[in-house]
This record gives C-alpha cells, structure tokens and sequence, in this order.
C-alpha cells in the first residue's frame, strides 16, 4: 500500500505570494490533517479534513486554508506568504483507527 | 505555560542503555496519548498509542501513562543506533480532537 505522498518536496517563495500544497492519503483513508513544523514552534496543527469537510482547526490566521476533495486529495494553500511560513509542512491521513495518523514526507516551504 | 512539555535533549546514551523520554502536560482533560518517532528530514512514525493510564508494550517499547501526575513517558529497552531520532509524544482530548505535539526530544544512541 502506498504511503502518504505530498508534493512538492521543496519550495521556494517569496513574501506576499501565495502558495499551494497537495497531499494523497493512505488509498482508502478519508482524514487528513495538515501540520506546520518549526525548530522554535515545533509541530503546530493547522486543520483536519474528514469526507470533504473541516472537522478541527488549530489557531493559525485565515491566511491558511485547506480543501478535500471527493478522492480525500487534499490541498492547504496560504496567502501572502510572511518570512515566518517558512516551515516543513506535514500531512497526515488516517483511516478507520483515528488515533492511527501516517505522515507524509512534507514540503518544505522557505519564504525569502 | 505550555500545554505540553518534554526535555528537548540531546539525550545521548550507548548502545544497549534502556531509554526513557518523558511529557509533562497541564491539562487534565487529555486522555489519548501517543508516540512518535521522527528521524531527519522523514514525517512523524506512529510508534505507539494508549488510552487512559496504565502501561503499554510492543517490543522494545513500554508506553506508560499516569493521569493523576499528568506525566507520560517511553522507555525504550536495549536500544539501537537505530533508535537515534527524535521523540515526539502527543495528546488527544478525545479520539476526534485535533492533536497536540510535545516539541520533542532528540534522542542519540552510540554504538
């Protein structure tokens, strides 16, 4: 079985640009949870989507947002990119067993 | 005060050493408490979960947790190099809620 896959792996951007993140879950896996991970902050979580709607949000500004898609796909995209977004960005799914989150690899996001 | 708090390390240790990583966490209403192991540049692994207090095995793993001191802890037996990684714990105040990370300890075991 596949893991979860996220792309892309590395990013770079620049301050006030926006961005998009994709994530494939687990095959047959409907919750996705999307994660910011800092070396001051540690790991933050942003939101969790389960069969296309937001079930938890962390408290992170509305400049973060996410969407799933029908195939549990998801994307988190951010909007005018601050030097402080500058973090690995983790996506986790999980299946039947909710307390079991598998994580992706990330997409390192470095803002300049 | 934060909600979660874990010795950052470095833990340095030889191989063979028995490990033990420890949380401490303020708010009572946590009751699912999990581990995570981190290596570089790699996402989180799910090494193990519990409910409630009481302790855990799976291998070389013991999950222990005790609510009424608000403290949890991962005692690793016999450890590997291969065990050098960071170590996240991580709380659930039901199995739906969104997850709080510890910041983790960076745990190195010398051959």
């Amino acid at each position: 079985k596949a893991g979860v896959t996220q792309t892309p792996r590395y990013l770079i951007k620049t301050r006030g640009q926006q961005v998009t993140l994709s994530c494939s879950p687990i095959s047959g896996h409907r919750s996705v949870s999307w994660y910011q991970q800092t070396p001051g902050q540690g790991l933050q979580f942003l939101f969790e989507y389960f069969s296309e709607t937001q079930r938890n949000k962390g408290n992170f500004p509305g400049r973060f947002s996410g969407r799933q898609f029908s195939n549990s796909r998801s994307e988190m995209n951010v909007s005018t990119l601050e030097l402080g977004d500058s973090a690995l960005y983790l996506c986790a799914s999980s299946g039947t067993s909710v307390l079991e989150q598998y994580f992706g690899p990330g997409t390192r996001l470095t803002v300049t | 005060q934060k909600e979660v708090e874990q010795d950052p390390g470095p833990l340095s240790v030889p191989e063979g050493a028995i490990v033990s990583l420890n949380c401490t966490y303020s708010n009572s209403a946590f009751q699912y408490f999990m581990w995570y192991r981190q290596y570089s540049r790699k996402g989180p692994e799910l090494l193990m979960y519990t409910y409630s207090s009481g302790n855990k095995e799976d291998g070389r793993f013991t999950a222990q947790v005790d609510k009424s001191s608000k403290y949890i802890s991962l005692f690793i037996r016999d450890s590997q190099p291969s065990d050098s990684a960071t170590y996240l714990c991580a709380l659930r105040k039901t199995s739906y809620d969104k997850v709080i990370f510890g910041p983790g300890t960076s745990l190195s075991v010398i051959p």
